[in-house]
């Protein structure tokens, strides 16, 4: 089957760093995204790595090692407005087609 | 502006009654998807299509229909069957296969679903 784990909870301090990991198992595995969702709102896209390595998009970065089937969402410089659940999630193809599928997801919260 | 609306935005429904959720893109995207979201859950994938007139069961599809007869709707009908239908409803886009593109999700707002 497939499945995702991440930690259920994280809280740091504004302007700190904050690492949230991501394990995966599955199999025609594409590749790993992580989404933003605040409170009653949509998920929004934050970045997606297909290869091994580190991808950064200004204060956020992503990191995937498929070898571990791992990867981690970097978050720098944290601002209150980061308070939010974040959701890493695999690409898969396994007959059917191209679909995603999402872990439970990690609620950051930022204290001042 | 490109997007994806969804509607309604909150619906009570009895039990025993079916309910169509309206799922609508005018972003040119290939691919639909719908997912169920519980309170303090993540996502979990109902149903997808990749291309007009198909699509796939998802993790959950038990109890859930759709239909894919033009590129820009994707409804959901939750039936009756459906044990325990009262959750958060997840519409989402994207550009199918092929690019780096196909692997981003574009989410509607939602539509609240409560079985009353």
């Amino acid at each position: 089957g497939q499945s995702l784990e991440q930690p259920s909870e994280v809280t740091a301090v504004e302007g700190a760093i904050v690492q949230i990991n991501c394990t995966y198992q599955t199999s025609g595995f594409y590749g790993l995204s992580w989404y933003q969702q605040h409170d009653g709102g949509a998920p929004t896209f934050l970045s997606y790595n297909a290869l091994d390595g580190l991808e950064e998009t200004g204060r956020f970065s992503s990191f995937l090692s498929r070898s571990d089937s791992y990867g981690y969402l970097l978050l720098q410089e944290l601002q209150m407005k980061d308070s939010a659940s974040y959701f890493c999630a695999v690409r898969t193809s396994r007959g059917g087609g191209f679909k995603t599928i999402f872990g439970a997801g990690t609620r950051l919260f930022v204290k001042a | 502006d490109g997007g994806i609306t969804q509607s309604p935005k909150y619906l009570f429904r009895k039990e025993g009654q079916n309910v169509t959720l309206s799922c609508e893109q005018n972003l040119n995207h290939d691919a639909m998807y719908w997912y169920r979201q519980d309170p303090g859950q993540g996502l979990r994938l109902i149903y997808y299509s990749q291309i007009v007139n198909d699509f796939q069961k998802g993790d959950i599809a038990e109890g859930y229909s759709v239909s894919r007869e033009k590129k820009e709707s994707f409804p959901l009908t939750v039936t009756s069957a459906q044990k325990n239908p009262t959750a958060f409803y997840l519409c989402a886009s994207s550009r199918g296969t092929g690019d780096s593109g196909a692997n981003v999700l574009t989410f509607g707002a939602g539509s609240r679903l409560t079985v009353l």
